[in-house]
């Protein structure tokens, strides 16, 4: 079983709505991301947060808003989403800050269908 | 640009066979990478992590080599199992002030009985 736990699995949700992807680990790790897959292709990077605090936002669309409560837990709230965000939605974790360039470790994902 | 470039793109072997993926990368300057297999459905899983004083690491039947000189890795997987059937994909990160990883685009290994 992944360390990295994201809920729900599985979502649908249509234009109009909100939501929000819930992650969390208890490694102790400071830094936490949020990754988008699309279907055969490699993840890339949203938001990354190092020690509760946003340091990088990959110039992602505002309907995508990240939160971070405290250290174990990563948010990702939604709102007025697009089809073309249809997608696996990834969090991960690595130990210290984010930029000692640790290994990630990442949870299940969330599948996101927009209708 | 920092790019990372795998092949083949996707393979297909049989059970107890072995295999070699490929991974190029243009990233510099070089801090590490980064093997991760990512099963249908799930999350990667990271492999082996290697830095630029590193030449090969294994971690069970999987060994990646590293050749910072041509910015060449390789992993090998040994006698590979159905359960071996995944992506994989190779992760490259740079010391030079981002601290962004550039993916590649994976190889998706199909392993037959």
């Amino acid at each position: 079983d992944t360390e990295v736990t994201q809920t729900p699995k599985h979502l649908v949700m249509g234009m109009t709505n909100k939501k929000s992807l819930k992650c969390e680990q208890h490694m102790g790790h400071r830094a936490m991301y949020w990754y988008k897959q699309k279907a055969k292709k490699p993840p890339e990077l949203m938001f990354v947060y190092s020690y509760e605090k946003l340091s990088i936002n990959e110039s992602v669309p505002s309907r995508f808003s990240p939160e971070c409560p405290n250290s174990s837990l990563l948010n990702l709230h939604l709102h007025a989403l697009q089809p073309e965000d249809s997608a696996l939605y990834l969090c991960a974790s690595s130990q210290d800050g984010a930029e000692v360039n640790q290994p990630q470790h990442f949870g299940d994902g969330t599948r996101l269908s927009i209708l | 640009k920092n790019q990372v470039e795998q092949s083949p793109q996707s393979l297909i072997i049989l059970e107890g066979k072995n295999c070699t993926l490929q991974c190029n990368y243009t990233v510099s300057p070089f801090s590490n990478l980064r093997w991760y297999k990512q099963d249908t459905g799930r999350g990667p899983v990271s492999l082996t992590i290697m830095t630029f004083s590193e030449n090969t690491k294994s971690n069970g039947r999987y060994t990646a080599t590293l050749d910072a000189d041509t910015k060449q890795s390789s992993l090998h997987i040994t006698a590979s199992q159905l359960s071996d059937s995944a992506s994989y994909i190779c992760v490259v990160s740079s010391t030079g002030g981002s601290y962004i990883p550039t993916f590649g685009r994976g190889t998706s290994l199909i392993v037959h009985p």
